[in-house]
């Protein structure tokens, strides 16, 4: 079955930066995109972006530009998350999320278990 | 920026029927996606583009679109669906995603 296991817990001092990873199993990794989606406590989710696993393509939030950085790596089947410059406003869980099959459009069915990351001094 | 209009919360009696809309200018050239999200856990996809449902999702959960709003319905509510629903869709280029605000499901 397809399963995205996420990276650990994650504590930063403002201005730092983070780099969550998601490792894909049950299916071709390079044959569906990973987004990501972030949700502050409380809050509504929030795209950050998304990565096309087989051409590193990318496409981000015009919210995030210039300080996240999706990559992938195919022969771990793992994608990765960075954001930069930190500040108490990026204090979120953040999701990735599996894009759908041809003809589900741009749902996604299947989901991260979430990373958390408190920005904290 | 584009954004998705959902009624902050929605309040129903077990068995009732529960409507839920999403407004979005965009909406008329795309599609519309509906999450359930309960808490400390991930969203479940409940709708596909407006109107399909996954598989294991109960056929009470159905979504529908007119013009610049898309509607998820549940109808014979149980209380297992009170949880938070995201609508879910793209800008009018399609390569930008957003969600709306979320709408709090409370079961009486």
């Amino acid at each position: 079955q397809v399963q995205l296991v996420q990276s650990g817990a994650e504590m930063k001092k403002p201005g730092a930066s983070v780099k969550v990873s998601c490792r894909a199993s049950g299916y071709n990794f390079a044959a569906y995109t990973i987004h990501w989606v972030r949700q502050a406590p409380g809050q509504r989710l929030e795209w950050v972006g998304w990565i096309n696993t087989a051409t590193a393509v990318t496409k981000y939030s015009d919210k995030f530009q210039g300080r996240v950085t999706l990559t992938g790596d195919t022969s771990a089947s793992t994608a990765y998350m960075e954001l930069s410059g930190l500040r108490s406003e990026d204090t979120a869980s953040y999701f990735c999320a599996r894009g759908a099959r041809l003809g589900w459009g741009d749902a996604f069915p299947f989901w991260g278990q979430g990373t958390m990351v408190t920005v904290s001094s | 920026s584009y954004e998705l209009t959902q009624p902050p919360s929605v309040s129903v009696s077990p068995g009732q029927t529960a409507r839920i809309t999403c407004s979005g200018d965009a909406l008329p050239n795309q599609y519309g996606y509906w999450y359930q999200q309960k808490p400390g856990q991930a969203p479940v996809l409940v709708i596909y583009t407006d109107t399909e449902r996954p598989s294991g999702i109960p056929e009470r959960f159905s979504g529908s679109s007119s013009g610049t709003t898309v509607t998820l319905t549940i109808s014979g509510v149980q209380a297992e669906d009170e949880a938070d629903y995201y609508c879910q869709s793209a800008d009018s280029s399609g390569t930008s995603l957003v969600f709306g605000g979320g709408t709090k499901l409370t079961v009486l």
